[in-house]
């Protein structure tokens, strides 16, 4: 069975610094990773997702993630943190490579920025 | 191009009632999955709805069943309701393309008394 481990339950970072939340994927073959925030009261939004094309996926708001298969990972990073990016983020596996079948999440990070 | 929604919002139900929680799909999509949240926890897939048929299930027990109607929308039902049950649940259309991606509603905060 596929699944994925989010390394941190909880990370802060100052406004304007780098953001790294981190996630470990296990799979029997190559995955469709996927990346979601959630804020508050608000339905999951799909920051990027990874499908066996570009190792290096932009997504929206400027987070971006790399595929590295050796390492099994597939970490979220933005260069600067804004206040609005405060939320909770899953790392989300699927069953398909289209991402329209069953999704696995991890525990979700809790993405606290500080003024 | 109208969202995925979910009624209703919130609602409480005492141990050993039923419920029924709906969804509306997106425009244009055919296929909805339903998740539940448990607090502090990621979605868990409970199943999906590919043109009115149950198209993969989740680790639930049968007392969570489900129906969508020709127009796409999606019920879910509960029996038997455990204090367990308490949770957020999340429905999320899309399509069958190979680019197609789940969109999410903002969900149903069920509170099992």
């Amino acid at each position: 069975a596929q699944s994925v481990t989010q390394l941190d339950s909880h990370v802060s970072v100052s406004e304007g610094t780098p953001v790294l939340l981190r996630c470990n994927y296990s799979s029997s073959y190559s995955p469709s990773l996927f990346w979601y925030v959630q804020h508050p009261n608000k339905g999951l939004q799909l920051l990027l997702k990874y499908t066996s094309a570009a190792t290096l996926v932009k997504g929206i708001n400027g987070f971006e993630a790399e595929f590295k298969k050796s390492e099994t990972s597939f970490h979220l990073t933005k260069p600067s943190a804004h206040m609005s990016d405060a939320a909770e983020y899953f790392c989300v596996v699927s069953d398909s490579n289209f991402g329209n079948e069953k999704l696995t999440f991890g525990t979700g990070t809790r993405l606290t920025i500080i003024p | 191009e109208t969202g995925v929604t979910q009624s209703p919002t919130h609602l409480i139900k005492t141990r050993g009632q039923q419920v029924t929680l709906r969804c509306s799909s997106q425009s244009g999509h055919n296929t909805v999955s339903w998740y539940q949240q448990a607090l502090g926890q990621g979605p868990q897939f409970i199943f999906q709805y590919y043109r009115e048929e149950e198209n993969g299930r989740g680790n639930f027990p049968p007392r969570f069943s489900g129906l969508q109607f020709p127009n796409y929308s999606s019920e879910l039902n509960v029996n038997a309701l455990e204090l367990d049950d308490s949770a957020l649940y999340l429905c999320a259309s899309s399509g069958t393309g190979t680019e197609d991606e789940q969109y999410f509603g903002p969900g149903t905060r069920l509170t099992v008394t």
